[in-house]
């Protein structure tokens, strides 16, 4: 099947750098993306990796590698307003593929 | 820019009954998509929409339909309703169907309760 792995819950405290990782099954995909949501509101988009490596944008930053089925979005300098869901998700043609999503709690 | 706008925010239908949810898309976008996320879980792909034509169709019944206007707005239609539709209805635009770097622009979605 088609699927996406995401732990469901990370901790981290707040200044400190976190790592959330996704793993897939799936291909002919064009890129991997993450999203955040915090409660109450809209899937925001963070980044997209398109070719492997890493992609950075400010504190958030993205890594794919195709060969090992697994991305991951890195955070740092955590801040409070960061605590929310954040979804990895695969583009195809047909169809687009969340993960059930990772919470993140940040600690003061 | 007009991001994307849903309408209604909160809806309550009774099991049987049919729904019609209504998105415009974001000034430029021409593909729509939609989605269902069920409390504590990930966007379930529904269906998108690019040029007023179905483009892509994830697992859901056919009482799911949809619409694409010229204007690049879209519908949602459920039919027959039942228990296990609540959830939250998100819609989303991009540029150019679902390949290549365009991110999805989210709504703040429906909340459609089903009893």
């Amino acid at each position: 099947g088609q699927s996406l792995e995401q732990p469901s819950e990370v901790t981290a405290v707040e200044g400190a750098i976190v790592q959330i990782n996704c793993t897939y099954q799936t291909s002919g995909f064009y890129g991997l993306s993450w999203y955040q949501q915090h409660d109450g509101g809209a899937p925001t988009f963070l980044s997209y990796n398109a070719l492997d490596g890493l992609e950075e944008t400010g504190r958030f930053s993205s890594f794919l590698s195709r060969s090992d089925s697994y991305g991951y979005l890195l955070l740092q300098e955590l801040q409070m307003k960061d605590s929310a869901s954040y979804f990895c998700a695969v583009n195809r043609d047909d169809k687009i593929i969340f993960g059930k999503g990772t919470r993140l709690h940040i600690l003061p | 820019e007009t991001g994307v706008t849903q309408s209604p925010t909160h809806l309550i239908k009774t099991r049987g009954q049919q729904v019609t949810l209504r998105c415009s898309s974001q000034s430029g976008h021409n593909t729509v998509s939609w989605y269902q996320q069920a409390l504590g879980q990930g966007p379930q792909f529904i269906f998108q929409y690019y040029r007023e034509e179905e483009n892509g169709r994830g697992n859901f019944p056919p009482r799911f339909s949809g619409l694409q206007f010229p204007n690049y707005s879209s519908e949602l239609n459920v039919n027959a309703l039942e228990l296990d539709d609540s959830a939250l209805y998100l819609c989303a635009s991009s540029e150019a169907g679902t390949g290549g770097n365009s991110p999805l622009h989210f709504g703040n979605g429906t909340r459609l309760t089903v009893t």
